[in-house]
């Protein structure tokens, strides 16, 4: 596609239920990414993938996170038995390759509120 | 391990004046730096990106940085300032061998005073 697309742009959820979040990066694109935006905060680091593979999970804050991607494509990432303290936008982005030279492209965000 | 430290949480100035945004880093391998732009309620955009080749990068919308190692810092700088320029401005950082992963500064808040 033309840009990075996520779905749903806003999901508000009841605490403890779980939550999938939806990642279409851009066609070709082979690494993939995804960060996390609290308010007021900076983008934190949860997970990149290269290809289906996921050589650097180290961000996820807890097991009630997990990602994954299918088909060198879409990705989606999963949090179980929300918490509060999960509220932020989450955002993906992917590029050509995963060197460090290479610019990510971002999507508009996944906006989660959980009450 | 790589890091960014953005200096000032907020800057505001004044409509036609110089902007100035500072950004330190630090990094084990030779690193690849970028400024992006988030504007409200939309997302994040790239505004320019050093990756070793000259030190002053320019950018969109008139934005330049310098690359500066021995000072480890990379500002961003822009001669007048213009309203659309409100902004949220993130300094980032990639380095080798991190699979393209970006390690994120915690913003500075441009405002743009008519």
């Amino acid at each position: 596609g033309a840009g990075v697309s996520q779905s749903p742009s806003n999901k508000v959820t009841e605490k403890g239920k779980d939550v999938e979040l939806r990642c279409d990066p851009i066609s070709g694109h082979t690494a993939l990414y995804w960060y996390r935006q609290s308010l007021g905060q900076g983008l934190e680091f949860l997970i990149y993938f290269q290809g289906n593979s996921a050589p650097d999970k180290s961000g996820l804050p807890s097991d009630r996170f997990s990602a994954e991607r299918t088909g060198g494509s879409v990705s989606t990432l999963t949090i179980q038995r929300t918490q509060q303290e999960d509220s932020a936008v989450y955002l993906c982005a992917s590029s050509l390759i995963g060197i460090g030279a290479n610019v990510l492209t971002f999507g508009a965000g996944s906006r989660l509120t959980v009450l | 391990a790589q890091s960014v430290t953005q200096l000032d949480s907020h800057v505001s100035v004044s409509e036609g004046t110089p902007v100035l945004l500072r950004c330190n880093y630090s990094s084990s391998y030779s690193p690849s730096l970028f400024w992006y732009v988030q504007h409200p309620n939309k997302g994040l955009q790239l505004l320019l990106k050093y990756t070793s080749a000259a030190t002053l990068v320019k950018g969109i919308n008139g934005f330049e940085a310098e690359f500066k190692k021995s000072e480890t810092s990379f500002h961003l700088t822009k001669p007048s300032a213009h309203m659309s320029d409100a902004a949220e401005y993130f300094c980032v950082v990639s380095g080798e061998n991190q699979g393209g992963k970006l390690i994120f500064g915690q913003g500075t808040e441009l405002s743009v005073k008519p």
